[in-house]
Order: C-alpha cells, then structure tokens, then sequence
C-alpha cells in the first residue's frame, strides 16, 4: 500500500485476554518502529527492528508486551494477559533507511481499550 | 535522561497571527531535532527536521532553528492559517540510545 496500515483501528477486550496488533509497513522500509501514546502524551518509544532482527526492546514496559518482524516486513505486537493500564494508542512507523535521522512514517494508530 | 520539554497547549490564535512553540531537550551525544503535525483524525507527520547544529528546517512556512547552546528546536510560523490547526511534537533521535525521544504535544487551534 501506500502508507502504514495498522489493523486493527479499534480494539476493545476484557481485562486477561490477550490481544494481537498489527503492522504493515511501506513496502521495501527496512526499519519498523512501534510506540505507545497515552492520551494528551507523545508517543513512547517500545521497540524497533532492522529488518527481522529486534534491536532494542529497551521501551517494553514489562514481560507481558512482544514483538516480533519474522520476515522483515510485517509486524506483530503482543500483549498478554491484558490489564486496564495497557489501555492507549499503539503506533507504528516505518523508515526507509537505517537510522533513526530519517524520516519515520506512521501508521494511523490502534486504539486498544481494555476493560 | 533524555527527554523533550515543550510550551503547553492549548493555543489558539486568531487567523495570520505570529506562532512560536518552543521546545527544549536534553540528550547526550549530538541527536537529529525533530517537528511532527499530527491534524485530526489523521497520524504522525514530519514537518521538518535539522541534523545539526545552527541548521535550520522549514517546510510549510514552518521554521525551526537547531540550537545546540540552548539545547532548543522552536517551532515558528510567521502567518498561521486556519488549515494549521493540528497537534504539533517536538521530538529528537539519540544516536547513543538509538530511540526517538518525543514532547507531549502542543494543540494549536487557529481561528478565522
């Protein structure tokens, strides 16, 4: 596609359940970036990948959150075992060069409610 | 620790009128400053950016100066116009922690 695409937009869940967030990026980006942004805050950094290798998972808050990019294009955030705090916008973005001087482009977000 | 300090929000202005945000920003190392727009219902943009220091960026009639010895990065725009209305982040990338570091965002809303 043209842009980043996150599905799903919206995602609402009872507290326990695990969820699944997913990202596309622009075709042929090398470098996929996810963040997490409470309301009225930035956007905070989680992890990011070169590729399909991770290279910093340093922003995960706990061992509850994972991300995986298994063929270097698609990625996937995880959460388990969900709880009300985990409630917020996951951003994605996407870099056409390695480093992070260059222009990310992010996706529209997915808006995870956990109840 | 590094983090990005800007004006808070909400600030509206009046159609025309003079803008400045500013920022500020603490990091080790020589980060790369950042601006990124972030109009309603839409995602996360850059606007202009600035790798070093004294460069300045622009794009849109947006100015932004790299001030290495007042570690700032303000956003000014000399006429702002309705269509401006957006939520604006100041935001830097460390080379040493290789991760960008953003603001809380300052909402503008411009009136005709």
């Amino acid at each position: 596609g043209a842009g980043v695409s996150q599905s799903p937009r919206y995602k609402v869940t009872k507290r326990g359940q695990d969820v699944a967030l997913r990202c596309d990026p622009i075709s042929g980006h090398v470098s996929l970036y996810w963040y997490r942004q409470a309301l009225g805050q930035g956007p905070e950094f989680l992890t990011y990948f070169n590729y399909e290798a991770q290279q910093d998972k340093s922003g995960l808050p706990n061992d509850r959150f994972s991300a995986e990019r298994p063929e270097g294009s698609i990625s996937t955030l995880t959460i388990q075992r969900t709880e009300q705090r985990d409630s917020a916008m996951y951003r994605c973005a996407s870099s056409s060069r390695l480093g992070g001087s260059n222009e990310q482009f992010f996706g529209p977000g997915t808006r995870l409610t956990v109840l | 620790g590094n983090s990005v300090t800007q004006m808070e929000g909400p600030v509206t202005l009046s159609e025309e009128a003079f803008l400045t945000i500013n920022c500020t920003y603490t990091a080790t190392g020589y980060p790369s400053l950042f601006w990124y727009v972030q109009y309603p219902g839409e995602g996360l943009q850059l606007l202009l950016k600035a790798t070093k220091a004294d460069d300045k960026g622009s794009n849109k009639g947006f100015e932004a100066t790299y001030r290495k010895e007042t570690t700032s990065f303000h956003l000014e725009k000399g006429s702002v116009q309705v269509s401006d209305s957006a939520v604006y982040f100041c935001a830097f990338y460390s080379n040493t922690g290789n991760q960008f570091y953003f603001g809380t965002g300052t909402s503008l809303t411009v009136i005709p």
